[in-house]
């Protein structure tokens, strides 16, 4: 069974533009989550989403976005990037929205904004 | 809100010796506590999870926790280190209700040593 997969694995962006990370959870999960990783905040969650709905969200400015399809893949968007947002993001997938679902977690998007 | 403090940031051990790293919690429900395992360039990896069924939880790779509600700790362990072990571990906390947000602690860098 193929694991969570992210795309692309490394992206160097400029401030102001926008980026648009991919994730493909694993098969027959519905849930997707968000989190971003660096080394002064740790990892921080982002959002969720389950059902192409979103069903939490961190603190984190509008300028995260994000969506999911109906065959459960989720994209993150961030716009008018700035240098602070250069990070590992990391896509975690789960059946379901649940304290028993366990998070399989991606290998993650190394962003970096120049 | 809740949160988690790993006492740590860095702990050094001999190949063959115990493994100690303490994790505190805060949370104003009934939580469910994970520890996950990150390892150089690869994606996080759940040890083991406490959901209230029984206080001390078995992993994989011979690891195990203990929940300790009277000092609201959740310490992992390992009788003896092996030179794999080597790798970042996060002390996660989720409270009942939002259960898909994990708040992840900052992290205990472990080294094995020979």
């Amino acid at each position: 069974k193929a694991g969570v997969t992210q795309t692309p694995r490394y992206l160097i962006k400029t401030r102001g533009q926008q980026v648009t990370l991919s994730c493909s959870p694993i098969s027959g999960h519905r849930s997707v989550s968000w989190y971003q990783q660096t080394p002064g905040q740790g990892l921080q969650f982002l959002f969720e989403y389950f059902s192409e709905t979103q069903r939490n969200k961190g603190n984190f400015p509008g300028r995260f976005s994000g969506r999911q399809f109906s065959n459960s893949r989720s994209e993150m968007n961030v716009s008018t990037l700035e240098l602070g947002d250069s990070a590992l993001y990391l896509c975690a997938s789960s059946l379901a929205s649940g304290e028993l679902n366990e998070q399989f977690f991606g290998p993650g998007t190394r962003l970096t904004v120049l | 809100a809740q949160s988690v403090t790993q006492l740590d940031s860095h702990v050094s051990v001999s190949e063959g010796t115990p493994v100690l790293l303490r994790c505190n919690y805060s949370s104003s429900y009934s939580p469910s506590l994970f520890w996950y395992v990150q390892h150089p360039n690869k994606g996080l990896q759940l040890l083991l999870k406490y959901t209230s069924a029984a206080t001390l939880v078995k992993g994989i790779n011979g690891f195990e926790a203990e929940f300790k509600k009277s000092e609201t700790s959740f310490h992992l362990t390992k009788p003896s280190a092996h030179m794999s072990d080597a790798a970042e571990y996060f002390c996660v906390v989720s409270d009942t209700g939002t259960a898909s947000k994990l708040t992840f602690g900052t992290g205990t860098r472990l080294q094995v040593t020979l």
